[in-house]
């Protein structure tokens, strides 16, 4: 399967602590891509990593890559109630034009 | 637009009707695609546009589903003959970019086939 494995499926942790999720594949990238969905809605874009790239930082977000593990993970830093949410890795596939997303983690943050 | 809007929001049929459903993206976005997500599960790629060219439609579950975008704007997806099966939340979502760039995604339109 092209599409990416999230681990784990579903994460519970305190206010203030840090969430980290992970994603692997098995097919060659162009680049990753996480998105968070909130309750249903739409998917809404978080960060891009690109293949050569091995680190990404936007705000409380640490996205790293490890290509040759074929593994990417998310860090939210200093969670908030409001980080409550599914968030989904999708693998830009090298040589195809489009997004394969992976089955998401579900995250809660308990007040 | 200054979002991507998808009409209808909610769409409730009896199995063996036909649905269309309709995505209007970005205006300045050049690619859309069509994702299916059921309950619970990530999206599922079905198919995607550059303007009005569709490359690949490779997604699609079965010849009942068919999507066009004639100007290489508004989009439309169509299931023909529905089944259950076909209950799920319909998602498009546009893109500035040629190559995978970030997805702008629409509310969806959830159908429900009874």
């Amino acid at each position: 399967s092209q599409q990416g494995e999230e681990d784990p499926q579903a994460l519970s942790i305190q206010e203030g602590e840090n969430a980290t999720m992970n994603c692997s594949y098995k097919t060659s990238i162009n680049n990753l891509q996480w998105y968070r969905q909130n309750s249903g809605r739409g998917l809404v874009h978080l960060i891009l990593i690109r293949s050569n790239e091995r680190e990404k930082h936007s705000g409380r977000l640490r996205v790293t890559l490890d290509t040759s593990k074929k593994s990417s993970s998310l860090l939210i830093t200093a969670s908030r109630a409001a980080d409550t949410a599914s968030y989904f890795c999708a693998i830009g596939i090298q040589g195809a034009q489009k997004l394969v997303f992976g089955q998401g983690t579900r995250l809660t943050i308990n007040p | 637009g200054a979002g991507v809007s998808q009409s209808p929001r909610y769409k409730v049929t009896k199995r063996g009707q036909d649905v269309t459903l309709r995505c209007d993206p970005i205006s300045s976005h050049a690619t859309l695609y069509w994702y299916q997500q059921a309950l619970g599960q990530g999206p599922e790629f079905l198919t995607y546009f550059n303007y009005e060219a569709q490359p690949d439609k490779s997604g699609l579950p079965s010849d009942r589903f068919s999507a066009e975008r004639p100007e290489g704007s508004i989009s439309t997806l169509t299931i023909q003959r529905t089944e259950q099966r076909d209950s799920a939340m319909y998602r498009c979502a546009s893109s500035s970019d040629r190559g995978i760039g970030e997805l702008f995604f629409g509310e969806g339109s959830r159908l429900t086939v009874l």
